[in-house]
């Protein structure tokens, strides 16, 4: 499968625990976006990576939340001491940014519940 | 007023019928227009993307761009029950560094067979 990879699919934690989530970009692409998406509503912009910088974070995006994309390859989101209201599912998009081309390909999500 | 609106729906039609899916939106900077269909507990899945006005066609689906009446459309023919899922307007605009992409809420499509 040579499209967008996200793990773990599916994440349960306790209020106050850490957790941190995997995505796995198509390999030639080098932007990198992550979003969250709640239940009824279109997905919602946290940050997004040029091959290993992050060059912009969302308002919605807390000093909990952190993201990496190390090698300009796969990245992680970690989200500290987490809140009920983080549950939600969190996309990874990835995309080849070629003059005006921006068409972004989606992950599976993981979806986070915090209990 | 939120940038871009979408109803949300449901929306239920039987099979074979064309399905019509709206958005409108405020920000007349937006210039790339994108559908998405999502299933059930899925990542979204790019099925149209434009650039500017006009038309796009690809198999059953065509999108329509019309930037003086800040409304896109995506039009779907003879639709099947696996259409059945919710679709996604986005659109995006350049801003300084790169992109600003917004989504709209989503509209449930139900295909009966």
């Amino acid at each position: 499968d040579t499209g967008v990879s996200q793990n773990p699919r599916h994440k349960i934690t306790k209020r106050g625990q850490n957790v941190t989530f995997r995505c796995d970009p198509i390999s030639e692409h080098n932007r990198l976006y992550w979003y969250r998406q709640t239940l009824g509503q279109g997905p919602e912009f946290l940050t997004y990576f040029q091959n290993e910088a992050q060059l912009e974070k969302s308002r919605l995006l807390s000093d909990r939340f952190s993201a990496e994309r190390p090698k300009g390859s796969f990245s992680t989101l970690e989200i500290q001491r987490t809140e009920q209201g983080d549950s939600a599912m969190y996309l990874c998009a990835s995309s080849l940014v070629v003059g005006m081309n921006t068409e972004a390909f989606f992950g599976q999500g993981t979806r986070l519940t915090v209990v | 007023q939120k940038e871009v609106e979408q109803d949300p729906g449901p929306l239920s039609v039987p099979e074979g019928a064309i399905v019509s899916l709206n958005c409108t939106y405020s920000n007349s900077a937006f210039q790339y227009f994108m559908w998405y269909r999502q299933y059930s507990r899925k990542g979204p899945e790019l099925l149209m993307y434009t650039y500017s006005s006009g038309n796009k066609e690809d198999g059953r689906f065509t999108a329509q761009v019309d930037k003086s009446s800040k409304y896109i459309s995506l039009f779907i023919r003879d639709s099947q029950p696996s259409d059945s899922a919710t679709y996604l307007c986005a659109m995006s605009a350049r801003k300084t560094g790169g992109f600003k992409t917004i989504f709209g809420a989503g509209t449930r499509l139900f295909v009966k067979a």
